[in-house]
């Protein structure tokens, strides 16, 4: 059965102190990994896509990468926007469902 | 900008009554969208599949009779939650894939208050 573990369930951060968020899962036959950012209210919204051990991908403050049993989340330097829910999910090769994580909450305080 | 948009953003309806949640892509039409619950301090659970011209494919435990798909357009799909309760209350969420079928956008989403 495909799971995503997401650790640590929330975080506080002070702001410019860097962090890394990990989400563990196994699939069957990974299609790919997503992480989304999610606001109080708000839908998801996307931010990275890898495909296979190895990748790495980054935006602004934020650096994914993927190793066969784990990807992790770093934000460098956080800023108190960067404060939101992050979500993993994978989709497999064999449902091509997306399966969430439950999140990291995280909170950058200024 | 937003590629997925939803209306309406917020209902409250009595318990008994049927709510309709629209979803629109916005960039490209979508034959397959997606429909999605997230309840409080929870994560997004997958409720169907909408399939354009053809019948939605739901998860197990999710009652088709209860929740309505309709794709009618490759631009909309509608959920209709049927003879609401209290515990239907939820954020429902949908999205579309990318053209490879991957990478999901989600809509901004719908707040259900069930009295």
């Amino acid at each position: 059965e495909d799971q995503v573990t997401q650790s640590p369930e929330a975080l506080r951060l002070q702001e410019g102190e860097s962090s890394s968020l990990n989400c563990s899962y196994t699939v069957s036959g990974l299609r790919g990994l997503f992480w989304y950012r999610q606001d109080p209210g708000k839908g998801p919204e996307f931010l990275f896509t890898l495909y296979s051990a190895g990748e790495e991908k980054e935006k602004e403050r934020l650096k994914a990468t993927l190793t066969k049993k784990e990807s992790f989340l770093h934000i460098t330097a956080p800023k108190p926007e960067d404060s939101a829910t992050y979500l993993c999910a994978v989709q497999g090769g064999n449902t091509g469902k997306l399966i969430f994580g439950q999140g990291t909450t995280l909170q950058v305080k200024p | 900008g937003a590629v997925v948009s939803q209306h309406p953003s917020r209902v409250i309806c009595k318990s008994g009554t049927s709510v309709k949640i629209e979803c629109r892509s916005l960039d490209f039409q979508a034959t397959t969208m997606f429909w999605y619950r997230q309840f409080p301090k929870q994560s997004l659970m997958l409720m169907a599949t909408s399939n354009e011209g053809s019948k939605a494919t739901y998860e197990q435990g999710v009652e088709k009779d209860k929740f309505l798909i309709n794709h009618a357009s490759l631009t909309l799909s509608t959920l209709t939650v049927t003879s609401a309760h209290p515990e239907d209350s939820s954020f429902y969420i949908c999205s579309r894939s990318d053209r490879g079928g991957e990478t999901q956008y989600f809509g901004p989403g719908t707040r259900l208050l069930v009295l």
